[in-house]
């Protein structure tokens, strides 16, 4: 049983540039969650998407954006990238709305020169 | 708005037990879960509370006060794998999404 794993898992990007990452989630799961994790810090929510649709949004600019597919894989889109987005993004499935366990990958570690 | 308090750091030695406290301000609140971080790793699932008191979890117990915004995590017969980073997390009704704490570090010293 496949569990979340995301890709790639680290990642050099300069700032203005554009970066992509993916998430597929773990099996039987069909809501996808994307965070954000500075070091030294706890995950900060961007968004959730479910049934391919952005179902919630945290307090993240609109370079922030995202994509969910009919196998309920994710995209993460960051445009325009500042040195500030250096971070771990973290990705996280579960099922359905109500509040269920968040299962984590291993995260994507970009880096911003 | 949500904020949550949890020590930065906290020290144990291996066999011993240790309580990791958390105090959170909400509206809304619907539930705490707990989540452990090891260096470079995944954040883990380790309990949810949604009333009030104490549910266990092999070595690990979670307490939940909502009358005092409260709870704490408990590590008993710690060993050295548990050196990690552990996460409250509150959870509001309707959106369900979990705001984290910043997390304490945790050292098991042999």
């Amino acid at each position: 049983d496949a569990g979340v794993t995301q890709s790639p898992t680290h990642l050099i990007k300069t700032r203005g540039q554009q970066v992509t990452l993916r998430c597929s989630p773990k099996s039987g799961h069909d809501t996808v969650s994307w965070y954000q994790q500075a070091l030294g810090q706890g995950p900060q929510f961007i968004f959730q998407y479910y049934e391919e649709e952005e179902r919630q949004r945290g307090n993240f600019p609109d370079r922030f954006s995202g994509h969910q597919f009919p196998n309920y894989s994710s995209e993460l889109n960051v445009n325009a990238l500042l040195l500030g987005d250096s971070a771990l993004y973290l990705c996280a499935s579960s099922l359905g709305e109500v509040p269920q366990p968040q299962h984590f990958g291993d995260g994507t570690r970009l880096s911003i020169l | 708005g949500q904020s949550l308090e949890q020590p930065s750091e906290v020290t144990a030695v291996e066999g011993a037990i240790v309580q990791i406290n958390c105090t959170y301000q909400t509206s809304g609140f619907y539930g705490l879960s707990w989540y452990q971080q090891h260096d470079g790793g995944a954040p883990t699932f380790l309990s949810y509370n949604a009333l009030d008191g104490l549910e266990e979890t092999g070595r690990f117990s979670s307490f939940l006060s909502r009358s005092d915004s409260y709870g704490y995590l408990l590590l008993q017969e710690l060993q050295m794998k548990d050196s990690a980073s552990y996460f409250c997390a509150v959870i509001t009704g309707g959106s369900y999404i979990p705001t984290f704490g910043r997390g304490t570090s945790l050292i098991v010293h042999p």
